[in-house]
């Protein structure tokens, strides 16, 4: 069975300070992993999949096979980053088949 | 970008009806999408996957019959739940897969149902 586990479901932080958002995940095989974002009163859009390695909107998250994680990190954070966060894992043969974790709420402060 | 979009956004309805919802994929054509179910402040919950042109799979513990999915078009997926009750009020999200090689999912902007 997989399973993707984000420990914090409220993080806070204060515009400039880092941020990093935790993501475990549980799975048999080689994942992939993603991250997802939700502004408010907006839908859920892709941030970033570790495949592609890119950074986007500053953010960046690096897969830990050893450790099992995906923790999505941005050293300076800004007020609109401010967003639902989803740490979500494909596996298997099923593409686009996700799990998702809990979510977190960032919250940036000015 | 590709975009999904259901319809209706919200939707009330007395107990025991039944709702249709409906995923589009507007500019783009989808084999394949994905149902979810989202409780306040929780995670999104796999339903179900739909293919286009074939009977839908289900997730463990979700019930077919009482969880109707079509998808009858490569631009179009639908929802019905049957029989609505109070405790199927929910806010249900679905994504369609893209045909282009990077596979991204997109996702429509949820639809939130009340059942009174």
């Amino acid at each position: 069975a997989q399973r993707v586990t984000q420990p914090e479901k409220l993080l806070s932080v204060f515009k400039g300070a880092p941020v990093e958002l935790k993501c475990n995940y549980s799975y048999s095989g080689s994942p992939e992993l993603f991250w997802y974002v939700q502004y408010s009163r907006q839908r859920l859009q892709l941030l970033l999949r570790h495949i592609s390695r890119e950074s986007i909107k500053g953010f960046t998250a690096d897969l830990n096979k050893g450790e099992t994680s995906f923790h999505l990190k941005k050293p300076f954070a800004q007020e609109e980053d401010s967003a639902m966060y989803y740490c979500a894992l494909a596996g298997g043969t099923s593409y686009g088949k996700l799990t998702f974790g809990q979510g977190t709420i960032l919250t940036v402060h000015p | 970008g590709a975009v999904v979009s259901q319809h209706p956004s919200w939707v009330i309805c007395k107990s025991g009806t039944s709702v249709k919802i409906e995923c589009r994929s507007l500019d783009f054509q989808a084999t394949t999408m994905f149902w979810y179910r989202q409780f306040p402040k929780q995670s999104l919950m796999l339903m179900a996957t739909s293919n286009e042109g074939s009977k839908a799979t289900y997730e463990q513990g979700v019930e077919k019959d009482k969880f109707l999915i079509n998808h009858a078009s490569l631009t179009l997926s639908t929802l019905t739940v049957t029989s609505a009750h109070p405790e199927d009020s929910s806010f249900y999200i679905c994504s369609a897969l893209g045909l282009a090689a990077t596979g991204e999912l997109f996702f429509g902007e949820g639809s939130r149902l009340t059942v009174l």
